[in-house]
C-alpha cells in the first residue's frame, strides 16, 4: 500500500525558513514524479512545485520561484520542500503526492502538514 | 488568478445526476483530472485522462472533455459524494499544474 507522510511543519515567523519532509514508502519511489500541494485555510487547493524521477527537472508556481526549493532522495525515499523567505500566504497545509506526469495525475497524497507563518 | 474556472456551487438530489465543470484553454491540448475533497481530510483522485478512474473509485463517476470544458458526472448521486471537486490541468508552459478553484457539491 503507498504511504506518503509529511513532516517538518509548524510556526515560523515572516522571513523565516522550513524544510518540509514526505517519507513514501509501498511504491518504487525513483520511478515516479512528485508533486507538493498547499491549501491554506478555508481556500482551495493550490499545486506548489514538482520534480521528476532523479531529480533533474523540477517546476515552481510563480509565487513561490526563487523562495523554495523542491528536492530528492532516492536512496531515502524521500521528498523535500525548502521553504525560504516565508510570507503570511504561505501559511497552509503543505501535501505531497505521488504525479502521474504524462496522466497530469496526482495519484496518492499525504495526509499534510501545517505550515503557520506568523509574528 | 487560475486559468480555470468551476461553478462556485451546486446541489443534486440523492440518486440524481449532476455535471461539474471546468472551462480552461488547457483542456483543447490536455486532460483533466478530478479530486474529491471531504472536510479535513486529504484529496483523493476520482477521475483521470479520457475517463480513468483508480481502483476503488465507484463507477458512477464518470468524465468528458470537448473543447476547453472538461467535465465530471456523477450518476445516480449518493451522500457520501456530499463534497468538493477541483479539476487540475497544466498551464500554458506545459510543466507546470493549475487547480481550478473548487466546486461545492451539495447532496441533497
Amino acid at each position: 500500500e503507498v504511504h506518503l507522510v509529511e513532516s517538518g511543519g509548524g510556526l515560523v515567523q515572516p522571513g523565516g525558513s522550513l524544510r518540509l519532509s514526505c517519507a513514501a514508502s509501498g511504491f518504487t519511489f525513483s520511478s515516479y514524479w512528485m508533486s507538493w500541494v498547499r491549501q491554506a485555510p478555508g481556500k482551495g487547493l493550490e499545486w506548489v512545485a514538482n520534480i521528476n524521477q532523479d531529480g533533474s527537472e523540477n517546476h515552481y508556481v510563480d509565487s513561490v520561484k526563487g523562495r523554495f526549493t523542491i528536492s530528492r532522495d532516492n536512496a531515502k525515499n524521500s521528498l523535500y520542500l525548502q521553504m525560504n523567505s516565508l510570507k503570511a500566504e504561505d501559511t497552509a497545509v503543505y501535501y505531497c503526492a505521488r504525479d502521474v506526469f504524462l496522466a497530469v495525475a496526482l495519484d496518492c497524497w499525504g495526509q499534510g502538514t501545517l505550515v503557520t507563518v506568523s509574528s | 488568478s487560475s486559468e480555470l474556472t468551476q461553478d462556485p456551487a451546486v446541489s443534486v438530489a440523492l440518486g440524481q445526476s449532476v455535471r461539474i465543470t471546468c472551462q480552461g484553454d488547457s483542456f483543447r491540448n490536455y486532460y483533466a483530472s478530478w479530486y474529491q475533497q471531504k472536510p479535513g481530510q486529504a484529496p483523493v483522485l476520482v477521475l483521470y485522462g479520457r475517463n480513468n478512474r483508480p481502483s476503488g473509485i465507484p463507477d458512477r463517476f464518470s468524465g468528458s472533455s470537448s473543447g476547453g470544458t472538461a467535465s465530471l458526472t456523477i450518476t445516480g448521486s449518493q451522500a457520501e459524494d456530499d463534497a468538493d471537486y477541483y479539476c487540475i490541468s497544466r498551464d500554458k508552459s506545459g510543466g507546470r499544474y493549475v487547480f481550478g478553484p473548487g466546486t461545492k457539491v451539495t447532496v441533497l
